[in-house]
């Protein structure tokens, strides 16, 4: 089946310890998305990727980078992370709005990150 | 800006009984999309149901369905004969019409079904 693949699941590192999650869609989705969600709370966007434009949002931190080398695949890469930065990271897949796409975002199962 | 309102943080519902969960929201597009997502305890957010503000008709799947009052920016969900499978936080989200436009969500309910 079609979906969106994020990995890994779970992810524990060390406070200022690199981390990169990835996330692969089977789509073929020309807007994917890097969401933050923290207990509780509602999902905050990162950034997202249109085809290989990179848009980022004004708030997030310079210590979230993402690469989107083909159109399968995008990597979230959090350079020194922090306790805060503990949360699930969600990622997203959606079409370009046009005749007859319905403009719903696909989501994958998300990747837990603990940062101790 | 555009914001989404969900002003109940939790909710319960019996098994077999109807809920409605509320959400309000704010913008001056015209052209835009609302959705609710459920999100069970850990597990993968999956669309329940979308309406398109051009269509007039409330949008219904199975045994879900919205009211949808664009005047008064509202769009609430109403879960008919409640599930335990039912039970995940709720989000309801906004979509502008636009080419790249974000997903805007609400913080989301709660809700909890009673056997």
């Amino acid at each position: 089946d079609a979906m969106v693949i994020q990995n890994p699941r779970y992810q524990v590192t060390q406070f200022g310890k690199p981390v990169t999650l990835s996330c692969s869609q089977t789509l073929n989705h020309n807007v994917m998305y890097w969401y933050q969600q923290k207990s509780s709370q509602a999902p905050k966007l990162l950034f997202h990727y249109y085809d290989k434009d990179f848009n980022n949002e004004a708030d997030t931190p310079d210590n979230f980078q993402s690469r989107r080398p083909n159109t399968s695949f995008c990597f979230l890469d959090i350079r020194s992370p922090g306790l805060g930065d503990t949360a699930m990271y969600l990622c997203a897949t959606s079409r370009v709005f046009g005749a007859g796409v319905t403009g719903e975002l696909f989501f994958g199962e998300g990747s837990r990150l603990t940062v101790l | 800006a555009q914001t989404v309102t969900q002003s109940q943080p939790e909710m319960s519902v019996q098994e077999a009984e109807t809920v409605t969960l509320s959400c309000t929201y704010d913008t001056s597009e015209s052209d835009y999309y609302l959705f609710w997502y459920k999100q069970p305890p850990s597990r993968q957010m999956i669309l329940v149901i979308r309406q398109e503000a051009y269509k007039q008709q409330n949008a219904t799947e199975n045994r879900f369905s919205v009211n949808f009052q664009k005047a008064a920016k509202s769009f609430s969900l109403k879960i008919s004969d409640s599930q335990l499978g039912d039970a995940a936080m709720y989000f309801c989200a906004y979509r502008s019409g636009g080419s790249q436009g974000n997903l805007i969500f609400g913080k989301g309910t709660k809700l909890s079904v009673k056997p």
